[in-house]
């Protein structure tokens, strides 16, 4: 199975501060097609999951462009820039490159 | 609006049956990959189940292939998670989820809890 290493576990970030979480996988996700299947995910509290970029760097609709996401083969990184009180929660990565698809450990983001 | 509205969730004891239930609206169902992914308390995620859009294949990882089955009618716009000898480990907040690219929409989650 391809694991995929979240780090950090948790940051404690103040509003208007840009942060990065990275995710690395064991193998490399490049399908056969080409494309990369890296997704984020937010779970805010009490809630289930929303997702915020697919295929490693295409923001879904809705999500505001301060979100980005960068990275190619194992190596993936979120970049939130100037964070908002909405964003706090734990964000998740996920392969759907491989069966069996994998999360990440997850980054809970605190308020500082 | 895409919905995604899971039922059928609660108390069985460990060796039971369970059935869930997922009514999708907003989309054409049938276009469309489905899975259940699974959130046990204060843990991370999991992936349990993929259906393909006739429902032809299906797709387990080891922690519950042979235990659990994954179906969709299509005509009813629904996913059902048929899940069999039920553990303890099973405790968790079942998500159904469509995917695109991933999983692009999830329901809001149906808890199951087995415990004798």
């Amino acid at each position: 199975d391809v694991v995929m290493t979240q780090t950090p576990p948790s940051l404690s970030v103040a509003i208007g501060q840009s942060v990065s979480i990275s995710c690395k996988s064991s193998q490399s996700l490049v399908a056969s097609d080409k494309n990369t299947y890296l997704n984020w995910l937010l779970q805010s509290p009490g809630r289930s999951p929303k997702r915020l970029i697919y295929q490693v760097s295409k923001l879904d609709s809705g999500v505001p462009d301060r979100f980005s996401g960068s990275g190619s083969e194992k190596d993936f990184t979120l970049k939130i820039s100037r964070v908002e009180a909405e964003d706090l929660g734990v964000y998740y990565c996920l392969q759907g490159t491989h069966l069996p698809y994998t999360f990440g450990a997850g980054t809970k983001l605190e308020l500082k | 609006e895409v919905q995604l509205v899971e039922s059928g969730g609660g108390l069985v004891q460990p060796g039971r049956s369970l059935k869930l239930s997922c009514a999708a609206s907003g989309f054409t169902f049938s276009n469309y990959y489905m899975a259940w992914v699974r959130q046990a308390p204060k843990k991370g995620l999991e992936w349990v189940a993929t259906i393909s859009t006739s429902g032809s294949r299906t797709y387990y990882p080891d922690s519950v292939k042979g235990r659990f089955t994954i179906s969709r009618d299509n005509a009813k716009s629904s996913l059902y998670l048929q899940m069999n000898s039920l553990k303890s480990e099973d405790t968790a907040t079942y998500y159904c989820a469509r995917l695109r690219y991933g999983f692009d929409y999830w329901g809001q989650g149906v808890m199951v809890t087995v415990s004798s």
